[in-house]
């Protein structure tokens, strides 16, 4: 069964950097591409860009472009989203996707979130 | 504003049929499948229509999805009260480079 199991809340201050992380298991992970996808609070959701694990290509949304960076380590099958110097408006839960093979690419699972705060 | 347009709520009454429109004036975005997701309240949003009509294993036949020209619909028949959540289209945009979701639509059942 797939799970895509993922890193607790975190409260951070503008400014501060942070890695939070996406553990897969049930398939085999080079094979699907993880997406990161942003709920704002009392919003909906905003795609912010893919990788492929198996060669770590990544594709950020322009709106994402230079704050955050993804990144994949194939060895345990973790995906990761960092952020180098978080501001108040990165408050948000993250959540990592599976994407569902070509040709379709939807996401058909997802992890349970990480709430992101960031608070001075 | 999202590219993908969703009405903001919706309601129903139990048993009722309702539909949720999902619509786009952006020719690039609408000549691409349409999925749809849906998300309870304080959980992730979970897949619900792929490839604008096809429905993954374990989700009951109650919801349908279609799509004509540039917009979608997913159709909820028999409403539940288990069926209050937030409803969300999403396709691929060929300019972006990426997904594009719609605001999302708020369904209550009265």
């Amino acid at each position: 069964e797939v799970h895509l199991v993922q890193s607790g809340a975190e409260v951070k201050k503008p400014g501060e950097s942070l890695r939070i992380f996406c553990k897969a298991s049930g398939y085999t992970f080079t094979a699907y591409w993880i997406s990161w996808v942003r709920q704002m609070p009392g919003k909906g959701l905003e795609w912010m860009g893919r990788i492929d694990p198996s060669g770590s290509s990544v594709t950020i949304s322009p709106s994402f472009q230079s704050h955050v960076t993804m990144s994949a380590d194939k060895s345990i099958s973790a995906a990761y989203l960092q952020w180098s110097g978080l501001k108040a408006s990165d408050t948000a839960i993250y959540y990592c996707v599976r994407h569902a093979e070509f040709p379709t690419y939807h996401f058909d699972y997802w992890g349970q979130g990480s709430l992101v705060t960031v608070s001075s | 504003q999202s590219v993908l347009t969703q009405p903001p709520s919706a309601s129903g009454t139990p048993g009722q049929t309702v539909s949720l429109s999902c619509s786009t004036t952006d020719t690039n975005i609408g000549s691409n499948p349409v999925n749809w997701y849906r998300q309870l309240p304080g959980t992730a949003p979970k897949l619900l229509i792929f490839s604008n009509n096809q429905r993954p294993s374990g989700v009951s036949d109650r919801f349908s999805g279609s799509k004509s020209g540039t917009s979608a619909s997913l159709a909820i028949s028999g409403l539940q009260s288990e069926d209050e959540a937030d409803y969300y289209c999403s396709a691929w945009d060929d300019s972006l480079n990426g997904w594009v979701f719609g605001g999302g639509t708020k369904l209550t059942v009265l």
